[in-house]
């Protein structure tokens, strides 16, 4: 059975402070790794797609690091704003670039002003 | 990338019942996937549907209560018939549009049934 752990299940964070999250996924039959940004009653947002052991990857204030020997990859956000709130999910394609995505539960999010 | 419209956003159902959820895509796109987060749990793929051909289900989902339509390559309905609380959820569309992008996804159905 595939396994996508994410962790923390929640965090509470002041505007300002530094955070990340870390996203544990199998290491054999890697294809890639999804980051999504989920805000409450919008869709999921993709923020960024990594396939290559060592890939970093950054889009704004927040970046994203992948090591697919070990099977784990940390997101990133610096200096955390309340419009940063939603659930970060991680997600492991699994076979092949039409295959399925194994998704984690999610880290919660919640920035105070 | 491609806009999804899902509808109804959320529903109350009484059990037994069923309910039809919708995904419109803005351009074409050959594969869409249905995905189900129970309360507390992972999303988790339900069926692919691709148009033309019968969708493929996961291991735990079958046709009679998830059936699904895909009638052409922008739109697609995943109905969830005889329900019971144990199908409160939400529910959400996706299209692939290659994994070098991620997926699109509608905003979500959430369903409750009493």
């Amino acid at each position: 059975i595939l396994n996508v752990e994410q962790s923390p299940q929640s965090l509470h964070v002041q505007e300002g402070d530094s955070t990340n999250f870390t996203c544990s996924f199998p290491s054999s039959n890697f294809y890639a790794l999804h980051w999504y940004r989920w805000e409450t009653a919008k869709s999921p947002e993709a923020l960024f797609v990594m396939t290559l052991n060592g890939d970093e990857k950054k889009k704004g204030r927040i970046s994203a690091t992948l090591n697919t020997k070990e099977g784990y990859s940390y997101l990133y956000i610096k200096g955390s704003q309340p419009e940063d709130s939603a659930t970060y999910l991680c997600a492991f394609l699994y076979g092949g670039s039409q295959g399925n995505l194994i998704f984690g539960k999610g880290t919660k999010l919640s920035v105070k002003p | 990338s491609a806009v999804i419209s899902q509808k109804p956003s959320r529903d109350i159902c009484q059990r037994g019942t069923s309910l039809t959820i919708q995904c419109q895509v803005d351009s074409q796109v050959t594969m869409m996937f249905w995905y189900r987060q129970q309360p507390g749990q992972s999303l988790t793929l339900i069926a692919t549907a691709n148009q033309g051909s019968e969708a493929t289900y996961e291991s735990g989902f079958v046709i009679d209560k998830f059936p699904i339509s895909r009638p052409n390559l922008t739109f697609s309905t995943l109905t969830v018939s005889n329900l019971s609380p144990e199908d409160s959820s939400i529910y959400l569309c996706s299209a692939g549009q290659g994994s070098a992008y991620g997926y699109t996804f509608g905003s979500g159905t959430r369903l409750t049934v009493v």
